[in-house]
């Protein structure tokens, strides 16, 4: 079946640091990937959407400069968290959409970032 | 008003027993429906999608009311490896997103 990687699985980094997420696509060529944040016992929300090649959509009240995603090829997306903040400590999800697919969405196993 | 709701639980049940969710969503054009699966601190599974005509998958049962903007998801024989949180999602009309709900916990106890 298809699936989706994330690295890294957990993260701790101090406040003002940067760090990347990257999400693979391991047995498919994915022309959407999506990224989700879920804090505790809240419904995971989507960030942003994108797309391999241009530039991502970001969702009402996420700061583009703050998430910064890139879409470099096929199979890899990557979320860059600038100058975390200690609200930004989640877990953080992606999920990827196969060439062809219209709503399934394969996600990848997460990564739970804290912030200090 | 959120966009899709669901009880939060949990719903705590003896194995075996049959159990039953419900979501409703607000926006009526609304075009795709699912269930998804989430264990604690691991990333959501596709349980099963939802069709008008109601569906159903081995001990899984999904059904959509449009008129109401209803969805609901019945368990029978509830088994120890179901302890899992269930969550509602929505795909409105003219997007691929999917919107989540915050989803119903059960806990199945021996």
């Amino acid at each position: 079946g298809a699936v989706v990687s994330q690295h890294p699985s957990r993260v701790i980094c101090k406040s003002g640091t940067s760090v990347k997420i990257e999400c693979r696509s391991l047995d498919f060529q994915a022309t959407t990937m999506f990224w989700y944040r879920q804090f505790p016992k809240k419904s995971l929300m989507l960030m942003a959407t994108s797309n391999e090649g241009s530039k991502a959509t970001y969702e009402q009240g996420v700061e583009k400069d703050k998430f910064l995603i890139n879409h470099a090829s096929l199979t890899l997306s990557t979320l860059t968290v600038t100058s975390a903040h200690p609200e930004d400590s989640s877990f953080y999800i992606c999920s990827a959409r196969e060439i062809g697919q219209i709503y399934e969405q394969y996600f990848g196993p997460g990564t739970r970032l804290t912030v200090t | 008003r959120k966009e899709v709701e669901q009880d939060p639980g949990p719903f705590n049940v003896p194995e075996g027993a049959t159990v039953a969710f419900n979501c409703t969503y607000s926006n009526s054009a609304s075009q795709s429906f699912f269930w998804y699966r989430q264990d604690c601190r691991k990333e959501p599974k596709l349980l099963m999608s939802v069709y008008s005509s109601g569906n159903e998958d081995g001990r899984f049962t999904a059904q959509l009311n449009r008129a109401s903007q209803y969805i609901s998801l019945l368990i029978r024989d509830s088994k120890l490896s179901d302890s899992a949180t269930y969550l509602c999602v929505v795909t409105p009309w003219n997007t691929d997103k999917l919107i989540f709900g915050t989803g119903t916990r059960l806990q199945v106890f021996p």
